[in-house]
């Protein structure tokens, strides 16, 4: 079946880096746009980042331009989120989906389970 | 910033129908905006419902409807069960490839 696993979430000190991983199975990635989407505690669903199925399109939400890259590794059915540079209100759990078969749908069609990021001194 | 606007909270009786609204804090939401729809119980991820206005994402029943309801997107829950009690967020593309996720709807079956 159709499967999204996130790892590499922790906690991290402000103005560290992490990366972020999410494994996908159950269907053939590199022809699916992917999203990173987050969740503060106790708050709701923020967009983060996309990126287009071989990878040659990525686009950030303002706040986290300049400090995150998405990135994918086709061969490994694999992708990430790296950040730098993270601040307190990066804190949140990292959501990985899938673009709907149609990048022109624009939305998220099958979600992960998430990983927690904390970013504390 | 556009705000993307949802009700903070609505309840409904089981064996009802409610109609979750998503709209912009400026002008109005149309077929243009690709409104989706997801569905999040506490602890667990987010389901997509809906997306493209009024598409069902696959396995998900047809009790679950969307649409443009005048200057909004909407979605309608018809014959409401208890596990239908949940957060339900919009998300709207706003062009330039950028999403805003409303702030969500906390809907209650009692």
């Amino acid at each position: 079946q159709v499967e999204l696993v996130e790892s590499g979430g922790g906690v991290v000190q402000p103005g560290r880096s992490l990366r972020l991983s999410c494994v996908a199975s159950g269907f053939t990635f590199s022809s699916y746009g992917m999203y990173w989407v987050r969740q503060a505690p106790g708050k709701g669903l923020e967009w983060v980042a996309v990126i287009s199925y071989d990878g040659s399109n990525k686009y950030y939400t303002d706040s986290v331009k300049g400090r995150f890259t998405i990135s994918r590794d086709n061969s490994k059915n694999t992708l990430y989120l790296q950040m730098n540079s993270l601040r307190a209100e990066d804190t949140a759990l990292y959501y990985c989906a899938r673009g709907t078969s149609s990048w022109y749908d624009y939305a998220m069609d099958v979600w992960g389970q998430g990983t927690t990021v904390t970013v504390s001194s | 910033q556009t705000v993307v606007t949802q009700e903070p909270s609505f309840s409904v009786s089981p064996g009802g129908t409610v109609t979750l609204t998503c709209g912009l804090s400026s002008g109005s939401v149309s077929t243009r905006y690709y409104p989706s729809w997801y569905q999040q119980t506490p602890g667990q991820a987010p389901r997509t419902l809906i997306y493209s206005t009024n598409t069902r994402s696959s396995g998900v029943p047809d009790r679950f409807s969307g649409s443009i309801l005048g200057r909004k997107a909407a979605l309608t829950i018809t014959g409401a069960q208890a596990d239908d009690e949940s957060d339900y967020y919009c998300v709207l593309y706003m062009g330039s490839a950028s999403w805003v996720f409303g702030g969500g709807t906390k809907l209650t079956v009692l």
